[in-house]
């Protein structure tokens, strides 16, 4: 399917396990983000990447990893979940014909911790 | 640092009635502003853009327009329908990064 695929749709954890998270788009966009939307605060950007191997944290980007090995492929993963990680994680990209800061995104996963 | 404060919600309407959600930024220079609509158990999607100042943007009957005097993005609607309810957030680009930041979202109902 064409798009910003994301899996899963939702999870349930528990406190302490790895959770990962995956991302997939179809337009060999070279920038990629990953954001979490939590009531009051909108969304929040946790890592971004401009393209494969290239990185770079978000504002809140404690307890969370990502790679980019593939341009198309962007998992975000919890290393150790907790409470506070609770929340609904949307991943977004955006080429060079999307025009600047134009991102399409994901559908989300929404992400229990127990 | 930067951010972007828009009005708090809930905004409830009445069908056909007029729409403003206030939204205003800070930031370094003149980025790029954007409002973005989530529909329920659904993403985000693009609702309309301005990339300088005194560009408005528009788009399905939403239209905002990009004050630099006043760092304002204020989305208006000239007649809302029951199928506009969704949450409305408004974001500014960041420069050097291409991301967005965003505001905490209004919630908009319009009821029948």
């Amino acid at each position: 399917d064409a798009g910003i695929t994301q899996s899963p749709r939702y999870k349930i954890t528990e406190t302490g396990r790895q959770v990962t998270l995956m991302c997939h788009q179809t337009w060999s966009h070279s920038y990629m983000f990953w954001y979490r939307q939590d009531l009051g605060h909108g969304l929040r950007l946790i890592y971004y990447s401009a393209a494969a191997d290239i990185t770079d944290k978000g504002e809140v980007s404690d307890g969370y990893v990502v790679s980019r090995s593939k341009t198309e492929n962007f998992p975000l993963t919890l290393e150790s979940a907790t409470r506070s990680q609770t929340s609904v994680y949307f991943c977004a990209s955006s080429g060079q014909t999307s025009g600047a800061n134009v991102l399409t995104f994901g559908a989300g996963s929404r992400l229990t911790v127990l | 640092g930067d951010s972007v404060t828009q009005m708090e919600g809930p905004v409830t309407l009445s069908e056909e009635a007029f729409l403003t959600i206030n939204c205003t930024y800070t930031a370094t220079g003149y980025p790029s502003l954007f409002w973005y609509v989530q529909y329920p158990g659904e993403g985000l999607q693009l609702l309309l853009k301005a990339t300088k100042a005194d560009d408005k943007g528009s788009n399905k009957g939403f239209e905002a327009t990009y004050r630099k005097e006043t760092t304002s993005f204020h989305l208006e609607k000239g007649s809302v329908q029951v199928s506009d309810s969704a949450v409305y957030f408004c974001a500014r680009g960041d420069t050097g990064r291409r991301a967005l930041t965003f505001g905490s979202g209004t919630r908009l109902q319009v009821q029948p």
